[in-house]
């Protein structure tokens, strides 16, 4: 399969705080790019990272990415009940290919 | 600007109909991919369409087509379903060609397909 692999799976935590999802790729790469997804609805974009990059922020998300491990990290600090979603790293070469996604869930 | 926009939203069929599936992009958007979503299998890569051309293709059989109008608005058809076809089905919208620049993909909100 050509698709990349998350971990965890799934993830619970108390609001307050950070979460760290994980997600390797097998595919040369242009971009790494994170999603979001709210139960069986349609993904929303959360943040790009160019394969010559290594970090990126973007308000409480930051993201890392290692071209030599083939693999990224999403961090999202102080979680908020409204961040329990599904979370997909996609690997943009000539194509969008989806990690299985981490299903977080943040309790009140 | 409105946004991807799928019709329908929710579907029933029986096993050995077709159907077809609409997407329209965001205005000034000429590349649409579409996927398809199952708990099993996650987010798989059917086919991307940029310009009326088709640019990749996933792996599926060949029941699975799709095309791209001049106006970029696409259609996927599903022919002779199976049970296995039941799964969301989302479709994409950028701005270019996923093959040539780092552009992010805007999602529609799927439409659910159930065979039956």
């Amino acid at each position: 399969s050509q698709q990349g692999e998350e971990d965890p799976q799934a993830l619970s935590i108390q609001e307050g705080e950070n979460a760290t999802m994980n997600c390797s790729y097998k595919t040369s790469i242009n971009n790494l790019q994170w999603y979001r997804q709210n139960s069986g609805r349609g993904l929303v974009h959360l943040i790009l990272i160019r394969s010559n990059e290594r970090e990126k922020h973007s308000g409480r998300l930051r993201v890392t990415l290692d071209t030599s491990k083939k693999s990224s990290s999403l961090l999202i600090t102080a979680s908020r009940a409204a961040d329990t979603a599904s979370y997909f790293c996609a690997a943009q070469g000539g194509k969008l290919i989806f990690g299985q996604g981490t299903e977080l869930s943040v309790k009140p | 600007k409105a946004g991807v926009t799928q019709t329908p939203r929710y579907l029933i069929k029986t096993r050995g109909q077709q159907v077809t599936l609409s997407c329209s992009p965001i205005s000034g958007h000429r590349s649409v991919s579409w996927y398809q979503q199952t708990p099993g299998q996650g987010l798989q890569f059917l086919f991307e369409y940029f310009s009326e051309t088709q640019r990749n293709k996933g792996n599926f059989p060949g029941r699975f087509s799709g095309r791209q109008f001049s106006n970029s608005r696409s259609e996927m058809n599903v022919s002779t379903l199976e049970l296995g076809d039941s799964a969301l089905y989302l479709c994409a919208s950028s701005v270019l060609s996923g093959g040539a620049v780092n552009t992010e993909a805007f999602f529609g909100q799927g439409t659910r397909l159930t065979v039956v």
